[in-house]
């Protein structure tokens, strides 16, 4: 990919229950982004978390930050069916992953 | 307008021929980015304008892509001769600041080579 590595690629989970996917990525960041793409449709803004930031919330979305390890991660809590869509995270030089797509059976 | 606007929302062009993808961007905002979706993967960038300014277009995948934006508003992304791989969807984000702030995307154009 352009920047780095979502993982899983691929995860279902149950309404209510928690989901969590990662993000890798490769040059130094001033901050990372979040994203949410519903089905055929395009991107939407999540959450933005700059570097000297260690932790963000937004509502049910939480994201962190290690620079040491180039790596992101964003956890939804009590998922709804309605966060069914594919999530994918971007550097500051707006280069995206392949993102993890997101199940959430009713 | 109150989002970011792509027209055509579809397009099928015969193998070889031109096409014109255009990107209304929310009023006001400074940057501009063009990226390639392929099915299930996530979008590749294109090339990136701050105003008028073509910043970085390392991401055009051959000189067939064109891209402008001549008045720092409307954008649009030409590929000349289209083969069967350029099918994807194309879309276009913008921002009010210059590459610290979230981007709002358009829906993107989806355009069939045949």
């Amino acid at each position: 990919s352009q920047q780095g590595e979502e993982d899983p690629q691929a995860l279902s989970i149950q309404e209510g229950e928690n989901a969590t996917m990662n993000c890798s990525y490769k040059t130094s960041i001033n901050n990372l982004q979040w994203y949410r793409q519903n089905s055929g449709r395009g991107l939407v803004h999540l959450i933005l978390i700059r570097s000297n930031e260690r932790e963000k919330h937004s509502g049910r979305l939480r994201v962190t930050l290690d620079t040491s390890k180039k790596s992101s991660s964003l956890l939804i809590t009590a998922s709804r069916a309605a966060d069914t869509a594919s999530y994918f995270c971007a550097n500051g030089d707006m280069r995206f992953g392949a993102g993890t797509r997101l199940t959430v059976k009713p | 307008g109150a989002g970011v606007s792509q027209s055509p929302r579809y397009k099928v062009a015969k193998r070889g021929q031109d096409v014109a993808l255009r990107c209304d961007p929310i009023s006001g905002h400074v940057s501009l980015f063009w990226y390639q979706q392929a099915l299930g993967q996530g979008p590749e960038f294109l090339t990136y304008f701050q105003n008028e300014a073509q910043l970085d277009k390392s991401g055009l995948p051959s000189d067939r892509f064109f891209a402008e934006r001549p008045e720092g508003s409307v954008s649009t992304l030409k590929i000349q001769r289209t083969q069967q791989e350029d099918s994807a969807v194309y879309l276009c984000a913008s921002s009010y600041k210059v590459l610290d702030y979230g981007y709002t995307f358009g829906s993107g154009t989806r355009l069939t080579v045949v």
